[in-house]
C-alpha cells in the first residue's frame, strides 16, 4: 500500500506567487518524521524541511514552511514568493519510528513561470 | 556536503551481464540506501542497510542484491541486468532512525543503461 500520495504529477505558478505542494501519508506509527526535497534539472536531491510527529508546530525554513495537519494525515510543502530557481521536481518522504526506512512519494514536478 | 560518492556515475551495459554499483561514504553513518528513480514512479526503495552486514528488502528488490562488508561502503549487485533496470539509481546515508531530525543525504546518481 503506498504510504506517500503526492496527487499533484504537476504544476504552474506565476513567479512570486506562492505555491502549495501537497502530501498526504499513511502510517500506525505515532512517531514518525515527514520530509521535503527538492530535485532541479541538474539532478542533485536537496533537502528541504523536517517535521517530526510529535512538533507541536509547523517547520520553516526560510521561504519554505510545512502545513503539517496530524488528524488528516497531511504535509503540505508552502513555498512564499516563488522564485524561477524553484522549478523543480518535489519529493514528499517519511521515515516511520520503529523502522529503518525513508519511504517517498512519486513527486510533483513544479513549473515557475516568469 | 554529506561524503557519499557514487561510482561509477554512467554506465551501459549488456542484457545479461551482471553490474555492481557502489556506495562510498565517509561520514560514519549507520543507514545506507539504494533507490531507483524513474519517470511516474518517484523514488523507490530497493534495500537498505542498518548496519554491516545488516540488510533489508525495499518495494522493489526482485533481481537487486546487496552487501555491506564495511560501514564505509553498501554495493548494489544486478545479477543479470534487464531493460527493465535502466534507471537512475541513488545511494543514500541516514545517521540513526526514528522521528529525530535525521534526514538522508544522497549522492549524485548513476545513470544505468540496459541495452
Amino acid at each position: 500500500a503506498q504510504k506517500i500520495t503526492q496527487t499533484q504529477p504537476g504544476m504552474f505558478v506565476q513567479e512570486k506567487e506562492a505555491v502549495t505542494l501537497d502530501c498526504t501519508y499513511d502510517t500506525s506509527d505515532p512517531s514518525y518524521g515527514l520530509f521535503w526535497y527538492k530535485q532541479p534539472s541538474s539532478g542533485e536531491m536537496i533537502f528541504l524541511i523536517y517535521q517530526g510527529s510529535y512538533d507541536q508546530q509547523n517547520a520553516t525554513e526560510g521561504r519554505y514552511s510545512l502545513n503539517f495537519q496530524k488528524a488528516r494525515k497531511s504535509a503540505n510543502l508552502v513555498i512564499s514568493a516563488s522564485q524561477l530557481g524553484d522549478s523543480a521536481m518535489y519529493f514528499c518522504a517519511m521515515r516511520e519510528g520503529n523502522v529503518d526506512k525513508i519511504i517517498f512519494g512519486k513527486g510533483t514536478r513544479l513549473h515557475i513561470l516568469p | 556536503d554529506a561524503g557519499i560518492t557514487q561510482s561509477p556515475r554512467h554506465k551501459v551495459t549488456e542484457t545479461g551481464t551482471p553490474v555492481t554499483l557502489r556506495c562510498h561514504q565517509t561520514e560514519n553513518h549507520r543507514y545506507m540506501y539504494w533507490y531507483r528513480q524513474d519517470p511516474g514512479h518517484g523514488l523507490r526503495l530497493i534495500h537498505y542497510s542498518y548496519g554491516v552486514k545488516d540488510t533489508d528488502k525495499g518495494e522493489v528488490s526482485d533481481g537487486y542484491s546487496v552487501s555491506r562488508s564495511k560501514t564505509e561502503d553498501f554495493l548494489l549487485t544486478l545479477e543479470s541486468a534487464t531493460s527493465s533496470q535502466t534507471s537512475v539509481y541513488f545511494c543514500a546515508i541516514s545517521e540513526s532512525r526514528g522521528e529525530t531530525n535525521t534526514e538522508a543525504f544522497f549522492g549524485q546518481g548513476t545513470r544505468l543503461t540496459v541495452v
